[in-house]
């Protein structure tokens, strides 16, 4: 098991682009949650999927939005792109009867200029 | 609101000398606790939470709900504990974690 992948590793986009980030969960986990990592930041809690639903989300605008597919998998997507997105954005998936035991991706850098 | 607050950016402690990181949280209810430990090039992992009560790797963490603390202590840090360690948080009815600002832990030999 590979655990939690991410792609792309990295990506460079220009203000006001739209971007798609994907992330596979750890075999057999059924709720991805995604976070932003600003540098020298802990990560910020984005939003959480589970039954292909959002079931929590935090303080981020609506130009982030995102999607789950019913193998699990799922996507953060970011419209309009600002350079206060620049960051390493991380999925992380779990079990969602077992609760708050998260198991984290390698993350993907998003550079905007 | 939930908040999770390390005050300490960098530790740097000799090979076989005690470790302590800081960790206090703000939540009204009851939380559950973690360590996350990020080594040099590797992704984020989960060190220990305090329900389970277990020693990771030689740490320990006691949550302190008076002084609403959970502090990672390692009475004889090696090498390999040079990492970056965050702390974290979620609510009694949430999933969502709430993280510190981390703590870049240098073990000198």
């Amino acid at each position: 098991d590979a655990g939690v992948t991410q792609s792309p590793t990295h990506l460079i986009k220009t203000r006001g682009q739209q971007v798609t980030l994907r992330c596979s969960p750890k075999s057999g986990h059924d709720t991805v949650s995604w976070y932003q990592q600003a540098l020298g930041q802990g990560p910020q809690f984005i939003f959480q999927y589970y039954e292909e639903e959002e079931r929590q989300r935090g303080n981020f605008p609506d130009r982030f939005s995102g999607h789950q597919f019913p193998n699990y998998s799922s996507e953060l997507n970011v419209n309009a792109l600002l350079l206060g997105d620049s960051a390493l954005y991380l999925c992380a998936s779990s079990l969602w009867v077992s609760g708050n035991e998260q198991f984290f991706g390698p993350g993907t850098r998003l550079t905007v200029l | 609101a939930q908040r999770v607050t390390q005050p300490e950016k960098l530790l740097s402690v000799f090979k076989g000398a005690p470790v302590e990181l800081k960790c206090n949280y703000s939540y009204s209810g009851s939380p559950e606790l973690f360590w996350y430990v990020q080594y040099s090039r590797q992704r984020l992992q989960l060190l220990l939470r305090h329900i389970s009560r277990e020693s990771i790797k030689g740490f320990t963490a006691d949550l302190n709900k008076g002084e609403t603390s959970f502090h990672l202590k390692k009475p004889f840090a090696q090498e390999e504990d040079s990492a970056m360690y965050y702390c974290a948080l979620s609510g009694s009815n949430d999933y969502k974690l709430s993280f510190g600002a981390g703590t870049t832990v240098t073990v000198r030999a």
